[in-house]
């Protein structure tokens, strides 16, 4: 089993449709979580930077963690084609050696 | 603040060659971490380097290897090149072990 799972897609909206993203993970250890947004042929850039449970919100993205049932969201509003992009998530703990997990992307497009 | 810098950005090697990867974190930041992309495989950890010692590393085998300096830049080198070495290798780094990594562009690998 993976560390980290994350429906490949591809995953096509219309423009102005809410988004949800999400990873699911076997590790409970896991405290530090991360949203990456990648366009193509670039590294991939930080969107959100999360601790513990809980939710974070900054401008049209909101992430979501669920300790409880090891489960991680990303809801996007008002969606652009801007937004067209394979997004990533990403877990870490001390309790795993401060190594990063990442999930496989999702890719998602954004019709205008 | 500028960014993580990687070079080069593009590189074409062939089969049995060596290469070295430069990366130059965040100024502050401490740790650098690599990975690997491939289309198949998505994002793989390769190694961390923090306080000029390697602290975590990932499943690849010895003809990886890499180093940091006291000034906190890193390299990376693959020895004898093979054809499924061609990828994109990210560089991230992040001020702490456990904070958000932030990527570099990449260095994209070709080996003919």
């Amino acid at each position: 089993q993976k560390e980290v799972e994350q429906d490949p897609g591809p995953l096509s909206v219309p423009e102005g449709a809410i988004v949800s993203l999400n990873c699911t993970y076997s590790n409970s250890a896991f405290q530090y979580f991360m949203w990456y947004r990648q366009y193509s042929r670039k590294g991939p850039e930080l969107l959100m930077y999360t601790y513990s449970s809980g939710n974070k919100e900054d401008g049209r993205f909101t992430a979501q963690v669920d300790k409880s049932s090891k489960y991680i969201s990303l809801f996007i509003r008002d969606s652009q084609p801007s937004d067209s992009a394979t997004y990533l998530c990403a877990m870490t703990s001390s309790n795993t050696g401060n190594q990063f997990y990442f999930g496989t992307g999702t890719s998602l497009t954004v019709i205008p | 603040k500028a960014g993580v810098t990687q070079t080069p950005r593009y590189l074409i090697k062939t089969r049995g060659q060596q290469v070295t990867l430069s990366c130059s974190p965040i100024s502050g930041h401490r740790s650098v971490s690599w990975y690997q992309q491939t289309p198949g495989q998505g994002l793989q950890f390769l190694f961390e380097y923090f306080s000029e010692t390697q602290r975590n590393k990932g499943n690849f085998p010895g003809r990886f290897s890499g180093r940091q300096f006291s000034n906190s830049r890193s390299e990376m080198n693959v020895s004898t090149l093979e054809l499924g070495d061609s990828a994109l290798y990210l560089c991230a780094s992040s001020v702490g072990r456990q904070g958000a990594q932030y990527f570099g562009p990449g260095t994209r690998l070709t080996v003919t």
